[in-house]
């Protein structure tokens, strides 16, 4: 069964902390995602990455960075977090050339106080 | 120029109708067209995707509707079960560059009621 996990459910964190949402992928997939869901405004991409080291920004990118070291592991970091920040995280990931391959991981849910 | 509208934002139906649910875009250059469906509690999962080369795809209860022409596309969902109950996310992506991003629209929370 194909798998993508999310490192927590839920998190809450104090405004300026640094906050690492990690994300695994077990299908050998070369392309990974962050995506924050907010309500009414669907999916919106954050960064995607399409190799190992390698790293894209999406459409909001501001606030975050992204670490991709294995193939595997995506991961999505909020360098000072911000009320502004908290919202639904979701990982997907698929094989190159196979967009019919996109899956998703369960979410984080980050609220920042 | 890479927006994908989607309406309504909620829909309510009776267990055995037709749940309507439509999108439009601007974009010419995108040409796969997925939807979503989201449970509460669980990511987003590929639920039936189409290309502009076809006008329709049905896959069990699940038909996508494409019209080039009028850069629209639609999922109908025919006798609609209270199981069906979920958010759905149409999308749209263009191929090329390092990876196929996906546009999402804004979401339907569909409700069948029993």
């Amino acid at each position: 069964d194909v798998k993508v996990t999310q490192s927590s459910r839920y998190l809450v964190k104090r405004t300026g902390e640094k906050v690492f949402l990690e994300c695994v992928q077990d299908m050998d997939h070369e392309n990974m995602f962050w995506y924050r869901q907010d309500p009414g405004l669907g999916l919106r991409l954050i960064y995607f990455s399409y190799d190992v080291k390698m790293k894209e920004k999406g459409d909001i990118p501001e606030g975050y960075s992204v670490s991709r070291e294995k193939k595997e592991r995506f991961s999505l970091i909020l360098e000072s977090a911000s009320t502004n920040q908290t919202s639904m995280y979701l990982c997907a990931s698929y094989q190159s050339g196979r967009p019919e391959t996109q899956y998703f991981g369960p979410g984080t849910r980050l609220l920042v106080l | 120029q890479q927006q994908v509208k989607q309406s309504p934002q909620s829909l309510i139906v009776q267990k055995g109708g037709i749940s309507i649910i439509n999108c439009a875009y601007e974009n010419t250059a995108f040409d796969y067209f997925p939807w979503y469906q989201q449970f509460p509690g669980k990511g987003p999962a590929l639920l039936i995707a189409i290309r502009p080369d076809v006008s329709e795809k049905k896959e069990g209860r699940f038909t996508i509707s494409f019209n080039k022409s009028a850069k629209q596309f639609s999922l109908h969902i025919m006798d609609s079960q209270p199981g069906d109950s979920a958010t759905y996310f149409c999308a749209a992506s263009i191929r090329g560059g390092s990876a196929r991003q996906l546009t999402f629209g804004s979401g339907t929370q569909l409700t069948v009621l029993p």
